[in-house]
């Protein structure tokens, strides 16, 4: 059974400042990886989806990796902006587009 | 892009009645929609398996009594939660993957806004 991890769970950066969040995930047999990002009592807006025989995919101020063969992934956030606060979910797909979600990274940036 | 409408957005309602959600994909056709339930600082988790046309495939520990999926259509999907308990309150999402329709990547889900249900 696929289990996906993320770390940390919550992260508070002053505006401006660059990081990383990490997600790691069991079984290295996927088929895609994607993160999202949730603001309170909405819904999920897709951020990046990697393919499994990609390494990177960027949009913007935002870059995602993707290491198969460790079961990671991280995405990059540059220069981040107080709208960047929400949590952040790595997801990732199998067979069937069947999707097995972390528990989310809650990013707040502060001005 | 693609667009997954939910309905109702929130809904309320008193222990013991029915509640039914409706998934949309607005602009392109779904063959598969997914139903996840989202409790409150925790992540998503799979509920079902939605396929137009058939039976839907639920997750270990979901009861489908409980839980009836509807996929009347490539652009429909309904799940009603059948006498509700406060245990039921949740987020639910729906996502649909796309199967016809303009230039939209097949293994990909596009999710709903949500619906918020409380039981009270």
């Amino acid at each position: 059974k696929q289990e996906v991890t993320q770390i940390p769970a919550a992260l508070s950066v002053p505006e401006g400042e660059n990081l990383v969040l990490n997600c790691s995930f069991t079984d290295s047999a996927i088929y895609n990886l994607q993160w999202f990002r949730q603001d309170p009592g909405k819904g999920l807006t897709s951020l990046l989806l990697i393919q499994s025989s990609q390494r990177e995919q960027t949009s913007g101020r935002l870059n995602a990796s993707l290491d198969k063969s460790s079961g990671r992934s991280t995405l990059y956030i540059a220069a981040s902006q107080p709208g960047d606060s929400a949590t952040y979910l790595c997801a990732v797909g199998a067979s069937g587009s069947r999707l097995t979600f972390g528990e989310g990274t809650q990013l707040t940036v502060n001005p | 892009g693609a667009v997954v409408s939910q309905h109702p957005s929130w809904v309320i309602c008193k222990s013991g009645t029915s509640v039914k959600i409706e998934c949309r994909s607005l602009d392109f056709q779904a063959t598969t929609m997914f139903w996840y339930r989202q409790f409150p600082k925790q992540s998503l988790m799979l509920m079902a398996t939605s396929n137009e046309g058939s039976k839907a495939t639920y997750e270990q520990g979901v009861e489908k009594d409980k839980f009836l999926i509807n996929h009347a259509s490539l652009t429909l999907s309904t799940l009603t939660v059948t006498s509700a308990h406060p245990e039921d309150s949740s987020f639910y999402i729906c996502s649909a993957r796309a199967t016809s329709g303009r230039a939209l990547r097949s293994y990909e889900q596009y999710f709903g806004p949500g619906t918020r249900l409380t039981v009270t």
